[in-house]
């Protein structure tokens, strides 16, 4: 049974300061690796993506992915108000697999 | 582009029922998923298509559930009889060719099998 897991949080964080959430993944041939977003009551909407190892950043997102440990982690930094949302980790294997997602991590920021 | 459109955005239903719920995905884009979402479960795969072609079903829970794409632009998903564990948001979500491509989820149906 293929697994990907995440601490359901809630990770709260002042306004400013550098959300960190973290995921872990059981299926070792796992090559792509997403990080989605939802908002309360509405559907996923990605925000990030990264198939190798090492550093990905977009904007104030930063993923990390190490294959080696099957860990992956976001990082949203200068975080807003408007960053809080349930952050979805998926993870797809060999070609032909669909994703599987994690239950999520509820962050909530504070002004 | 409208986007991946669902229909119906809530449905209550009794047990016993049988519920249709139904998906148009963007136009051009040939994968094709359900997902049911609870907070027990999370967001978990029930069924996805690949060029209208069913790839896995392997996440349907039950013979009561049953999914179809007769054509490119629509699909279904079919609970028959419902039963009030069935409960969650159901989303539908297409991709372009590739499984790895970006998901664009519709807005989910709410389920109530009271």
């Amino acid at each position: 049974q293929k697994e990907v897991e995440q601490n359901s949080g809630p990770l709260s964080v002042p306004e400013g300061a550098i959300a960190s959430l973290n995921c872990t993944y059981s299926d070792r041939v796992s090559q792509s690796f997403f990080w989605y977003r939802q908002y309360s009551g509405k559907s996923p909407e990605l925000i990030m993506s990264i198939y190798s190892n090492g550093d990905k950043e977009d904007g104030r997102f930063t993923a990390q992915l190490n294959k080696a440990s099957q860990y992956v982690s976001l990082l949203i930094r200068d975080s807003q108000p408007s960053d809080s949302a349930t952050y979805l980790c998926a993870v797809t294997g060999q070609a032909g697999t669909a994703l599987i997602f994690g239950k999520g991590t509820t962050l909530s920021v504070s002004s | 582009d409208a986007g991946v459109i669902q229909s119906p955005r809530h449905e209550v239903t009794e047990m016993g029922q049988e519920v249709t719920l139904r998906c148009k995905p963007i136009s051009g884009h040939n994968s094709l998923f359900w997902y049911r979402q609870t907070m027990m479960r999370g967001l978990e795969l029930l069924i996805y298509f690949n060029n209208n072609v069913p790839i896995d079903d392997s996440g349907m829970p039950e013979d009561r559930f049953s999914a179809k794409m007769p054509n490119a632009s629509f699909s279904t998903l079919k609970i028959q009889p419902s039963e009030p564990r069935d409960s969650a948001v159901y989303f539908c979500a297409s991709s372009l060719a590739s499984f790895n491509e970006k998901l664009f989820f519709g807005s989910g149906t709410q389920l109530s099998v009271l």
